[in-house]
């Protein structure tokens, strides 16, 4: 069966400080991978999409940046934090490559806790 | 760009009440999906709906997508305090990105034992 780990669970980084969440993905291959953040007591803002090695699609412009070294690990990282880029970060994935698929729908992983103070 | 709208934003309800939200998209989508997110948890895939005015039920739990693919309900009947969550819609808008889910902001549901 197919599991999302991401990590760590949380975290609390001073403003100014680089940042690096993975998420890894087993027992599925060349999904899509995605990064979304919710801010306290709101929705889900995606962030990043991937659909394959090397692939990055980029939804907000800020500081904030994904890579896909390999086809199940998904990394999302900063060089310099702000108060703003607090949240919970979620990784998600798909299996389907087509919006109506049977599969399109997203499996997310436990999410990181980020504090920026 | 596209837009999935949620309302209410809030619902507090007696336990045995009903409870129903609703989402509306600015463009025509290829299809729904709600998910429920507990509190202090990650959002969980509940359903997908495809087709135009197609009906849905899992249990006490009801989702209808309308006529013209552009609004969505989920329908609680007699909600129990494990019904208690955010509740979010998600659609891709039809003949968009394939790969872009656009979430409404959720509705948060809570229950009074």
């Amino acid at each position: 069966s197919q599991t999302i780990h991401q990590w760590p669970a949380t975290l609390v980084q001073p403003v100014g400080s680089p940042l690096s969440l993975e998420c890894t993905v087993e027992g599925t291959s060349n999904p899509n991978l995605y990064w979304y953040r919710q801010a306290a007591g709101r929705g889900l803002q995606l962030l990043f999409y991937s659909v394959g090695i090397g692939q990055i699609s980029s939804e907000v412009p800020q500081n904030l940046s994904a890579s896909r070294p390999q086809d199940r690990q998904f990394i999302l990282s900063s060089k310099k934090l702000l108060l703003s880029d607090s949240g919970f970060y979620l990784c998600a994935w798909s299996g389907s490559k087509t919006s109506g698929g049977a599969s399109s729908f997203l499996y997310f992983g436990p999410g990181t806790r980020l504090t920026v103070t | 760009g596209q837009q999935v709208m949620q309302i209410p934003q809030y619902q507090h309800v007696q336990e045995g009440e009903d409870f129903t939200t609703y989402c509306n998209s600015s463009t025509t989508l290829s299809n729904i999906q709600w998910y429920k997110q507990r509190p202090g948890g990650h959002p969980v895939f509940l359903i997908q709906l495809v087709k135009s005015g197609e009906v849905k039920k899992q249990k006490r739990l009801t989702f209808q997508f309308g006529e013209a693919k552009k609004n969505s309900s989920l329908h609680i009947t007699a909600t129990q305090t494990t019904d208690v969550g955010t509740y979010f819609c998600a659609g891709f808008s039809s003949g968009g990105s394939n790969y872009k889910l656009t979430f409404g902001k959720g509705t948060l549901l809570t229950v009074n034992p």
